[in-house]
């Protein structure tokens, strides 16, 4: 069984600081993709990062990066420079087979 | 824009209703997924479907059911409605034909289903 697992509900950043939110996973396979979403108020669910698994270098996309471990099986998103519009409901997910599984997301507040 | 495209954006029911919910992906991409989110919840998979064949089921009650058609475009149909079928409910496509490589799945806004 593949499982996805973020034990954070809830976390708290001051703006333009750093947070990083976890992820761990549960998967035989070797071949997979992780991906970090971004689910605003708006409820609409936005990509924020991709990791291939074989790729040992870690993803980045401007202020988000992510630290991936594979024999870990960890896959944490780091956000640099946290802004107001960072705000937002965040899920990690795990592909194989073109089947999707997610984690139950970490509810992120940015304070001004 | 994601590209996949759901129909409609709001819906207001009464119990006991039947609904349909329709999905079209991004073009190309052969499989369908269909989620159940409750407000403040996750995201609840309810059922898969590849080029037209249900490929994985998951949390779905046996009042709604779904098929994907030979365009590929998807329906949700749920029954009997109960209020707390109240939720917003994500289609997501990914998988584009003839592609070999693995891609994110891509998300519609979602149909807000309320029930009365």
């Amino acid at each position: 069984a593949q499982t996805v697992t973020q034990s954070q509900p809830e976390m708290s950043v001051q703006e333009a600081e750093t947070v990083t939110l976890s992820c761990t996973y549960d998967t035989s396979e070797s071949d997979y993709y992780l991906f970090w979403y971004k689910q605003p108020p708006s409820r609409q669910m936005i990509l924020v990062i991709r990791q291939e698994a074989y790729k040992q270098q870690n993803a980045t996309e401007n202020r988000f990066s992510v630290n991936f471990q594979k024999a870990a099986k960890s896959f944490s998103l780091k956000i640099s420079d946290s802004q107001l519009g960072d705000a937002a409901m965040y899920f990690c997910a795990l592909e194989n087979f073109n089947k999707f599984y997610f984690g139950s997301g970490t509810k992120l507040n940015v304070k001004p | 824009d994601s590209g996949v495209t759901q129909t409609p954006k709001h819906l207001i029911t009464a119990t006991g209703q039947r609904v349909t919910l329709r999905c079209s992906p991004r073009s190309g991409d052969l499989s369908v997924y269909w989620y159940q989110q409750s407000l403040d919840q996750g995201l609840q998979f309810l059922i898969q479907y590849y080029n037209g064949e249900e490929r994985a089921k998951g949390n779905i009650l046996e009042r709604f059911s779904a098929q994907q058609f030979p365009d590929l475009h998807s329906e949700l149909n749920l029954s009997s409605l109960e209020l707390g079928d109240s939720a917003l409910y994500f289609c997501a496509s990914s998988g584009r034909q003839g592609s070999t490589a693995n891609t994110e799945a891509f998300f519609g806004q979602g149909t807000r289903l309320t029930v009365v």
